[in-house]
């Protein structure tokens, strides 16, 4: 199975400020990675897919980029509502396979 | 817009069975992959299974494998997830989700809790 790592763990950001999330794939995924976000007691949302694609809804704050095994997910300009657990997921290769997450939290 | 609710979960000893049921509404549910997703307590997200539009592909993850199936019934806009051979681990919140033909989720449902414990 393709193993997925996120960094940091944990990102303590002030609203306003842009961060940057990293995740890695085991072997390429090509361009087949989605990106979710998860708030305490809430479903997870698809944000952005292959890996520059916005799903609806989502605002242009939120950019993905990356291919083969190197993928970031950027938030310009963090919003309060966005301090979150980001999840990676490939789906290049069954089973699709998740990031242990990056929790972004206000500092 | 789209619903998916999960129902089914709740409270089983170790070596009991469980069927969730999640009803869809607000999409065309036979054009879809529908899928379930685990979250464990303190862990990350886990692919469970999924099956595709017609049930013809059904998938499991290895912990899955003998012990759950996955059907759905497109007349009832329904998937299911019947769990046997229960373990502690298999305690989690499971995610009913709706899913693009490559397997990426589109839409998820609130989760329902399953715990196993004596």
């Amino acid at each position: 199975d393709i193993v997925m790592t996120q960094s940091p763990a944990t990102l303590s950001v002030s609203p306003g400020e842009g961060v940057t999330l990293s995740c890695r794939a085991s072997q390429s995924v090509r361009t087949n990675l989605a990106w979710y976000q998860q708030k305490p007691g809430q479903a997870p949302r698809l944000l952005i897919y292959g890996p520059s694609t916005r799903a609806t809804g989502i605002p242009a704050r939120f950019s993905g980029s990356g291919s083969g095994t190197e993928f970031t997910l950027t938030i310009s300009s963090l919003q309060s509502e966005d301090f979150a657990v980001y999840y990676c997921q490939q789906y290049n290769d069954w089973p699709p396979g998740f990031g242990p997450g990056t929790k972004v939290e206000i500092k | 817009q789209v619903q998916l609710v999960e129902s089914g979960g709740g409270l089983v000893k170790p070596g009991g069975s469980l069927r969730l049921s999640c009803a869809a509404s607000g999409f065309s549910f036979s054009d879809f992959y529908m899928g379930w997703v685990r979250r464990a307590p303190g862990k990350g997200l886990e692919w469970v299974s999924d099956i595709s539009t017609n049930s013809k592909n059904r998938n499991y993850v290895d912990f899955a494998k003998g012990r759950f199936t996955i059907s759905r019934d497109n007349a009832k806009n329904s998937v299911y997830l019947q769990m046997n051979s229960l373990r502690a681990d298999d305690t989690a919140l499971y995610y009913c989700a709706k899913a693009a033909s490559r397997l990426f989720i589109t839409d998820w449902g609130q989760g329902i809790l399953v715990t196993v414990s004596s």
